[in-house]
């Protein structure tokens, strides 16, 4: 089956730093590529979707300039948490899909982001 | 209003029994698909099933089958002989739009907490 690999899994950083979680599809074509956040006990948060090649596309309320999303080629997106502070820390998740209305999201395990 | 309604925030199951966990969405897009997402405590999310709206037959995976009632607008997901590590949360997902001008979004459910006891 389609496999996405995020990475890293867990990171614990100071406050004020940047933190950069990756995004891969391992075995297919991710034309699509979204970012999530969830807290504790609740559903998933949309946070961007990106299209390889072009500009992320943000959701309200989600801050373009503090979190960069860059989708560069057809495996492989990012997430940068810039100047991350004890509010950004939460559990983000990323999926990709390959060109198709009926196919899935395949999503990868998630990055725990705690900012001390 | 709410687009995907998941209205079981937890459910018990006793091992080897069928369990179904209820989903109803709304939207006036004809072509739309709903998926289903496993979320184990370990964070990920599984990609169990999906059904198309207008699919004939009810999606079927294994022990995953899609109870499909297109004009109550449900789309329960049925689990058959529940094992212990069936035990997580459960989303259903919709895609509206699937052919042509489609943004590709899921729009998820609140998620159905499922605990398979032995």
């Amino acid at each position: 089956g389609a496999v996405v690999s995020q990475h890293p899994s867990w990171v614990i950083c100071k406050s004020g730093t940047s933190v950069k979680i990756e995004c891969r599809s391992l075995d297919f074509q991710a034309t699509t590529m979204f970012w999530y956040r969830q807290f504790p006990k609740q559903s998933l948060m949309l946070m961007a979707t990106s299209n390889e090649g072009s500009k992320a596309t943000y959701e309200q309320g989600v801050e373009k300039d503090k979190f960069l999303i860059n989708h560069a080629s057809l495996t492989l997106s990012t997430l940068t948490v810039t100047s991350a502070h004890p509010e950004d820390s939460s559990f983000y998740i990323c999926s990709a899909k390959e060109y198709g209305g009926n196919q899935p999201q395949h999503f990868g395990d998630g990055t725990r982001l705690s900012i001390l | 209003a709410q687009k995907i309604t998941q209205t079981q925030p937890g459910m018990f199951v006793q091992e080897k029994e069928a369990v179904t966990l209820d989903c109803t969405y709304d939207t006036s897009d004809p072509s739309y698909g709903l998926f289903w997402y496993k979320q184990p405590s370990s964070g990920e999310m599984i990609f169990l099933i999906y059904q198309g709206s207008y699919d004939q037959q009810n999606a079927t995976e294994g022990r995953y089958s899609l109870n499909f009632q297109k004009a109550r607008k449900s789309a329960n997901l049925v689990i058959s002989a529940s094992q212990l590590g069936d035990s997580a949360m459960y989303f259903c997902a919709m895609r509206e739009a699937l052919y042509g001008g489609a943004t590709n979004k899921l729009i998820f459910g609140t998620g159905t907490l499922l605990a398979v006891q032995p």
